[in-house]
């Protein structure tokens, strides 16, 4: 079963791109996944599908402020001119045949 | 509006049972999988239950694998968890959520979530 590994927190300057990483477990590494937004006190929201390849289908209504990216097992979300309604805990997530699993999530800090 | 209303949610005892439903309105659920997933307080995220659009495929966390039942009335525009022998470490809040497609995928619609307490 797949491991998703997220660094618990990133920080950004009001403005800035901060870039973040998901890191596919070993034998997963082709795999898609999902970056999803929560907000605090919130629901989470989906951002986009990043596929293996690096194409990513963002969901209704996200700025292209935000994209992802792939290289080998890892899988980025870029944010840029980041906005002070971005601080919000990012997770990635990913699927098998008969399971899902998400990232520990990573809490981003804008400064 | 497309959105997910999940209710059902209350304060229940250890080894007690409770029913969530989830509300589909905007969209026909029928033609996606549909998920549900968990986050305990101050915790992060995790998916509980799965249900592909025909009801034909379903999986479970191994957490809750033999007590959480999984089920789904496309007519009635509806996706439902039923909660047995429940937990301390169930409590959470529940959110109804749909795949991107009828097949197991991405969740790209989450509902507001409903609030689960398990104490005696």
């Amino acid at each position: 079963q797949h491991v998703l590994t997220q660094s618990p927190s990133a920080s950004a300057s009001l403005g800035a791109s901060v870039t973040l990483t998901c890191t596919l477990s070993s034998g997963h590494t082709s795999y898609a996944i999902g970056w999803h937004q929560q907000q605090p006190g919130k629901a989470p929201r989906y951002l986009m599908k990043l596929n293996g390849d690096g194409a990513h289908i963002r969901g209704d209504g996200i700025p292209d402020r935000f994209s992802g990216s792939t290289s080998g097992a890892e899988r980025y979300l870029s944010i840029s001119s980041v906005q002070s309604e971005d601080e919000a805990d990012y997770y990635c997530q990913t699927w098998g045949t008969d399971y899902k699993v998400f990232g520990g999530g990573t809490k981003l800090t804008v400064l | 509006e497309v959105q997910l209303v999940e209710s059902g949610g209350g304060l229940v005892k250890p080894g007690g049972s409770l029913r969530l439903s989830c509300e589909a309105s905007g969209f026909s659920i029928s033609s996606y999988s549909m998920n549900w997933v968990r986050q305990a307080p101050g915790k992060g995220l995790e998916w509980v239950s799965v249900i592909s659009s025909s009801s034909s495929h379903i999986y479970y966390a191994a957490s809750v694998k033999g007590r959480f039942t999984i089920s789904r009335d496309n007519a009635k525009n509806s996706l439902f968890l039923q909660m047995n022998s429940l937990r301390a470490e169930d409590a959470a809040v529940y959110y109804c959520a749909r795949d991107r497609s009828g097949e197991i995928s991405v969740p790209d619609l989450w509902g507001l979530g409903t609030l689960v307490s398990v104490s005696s």
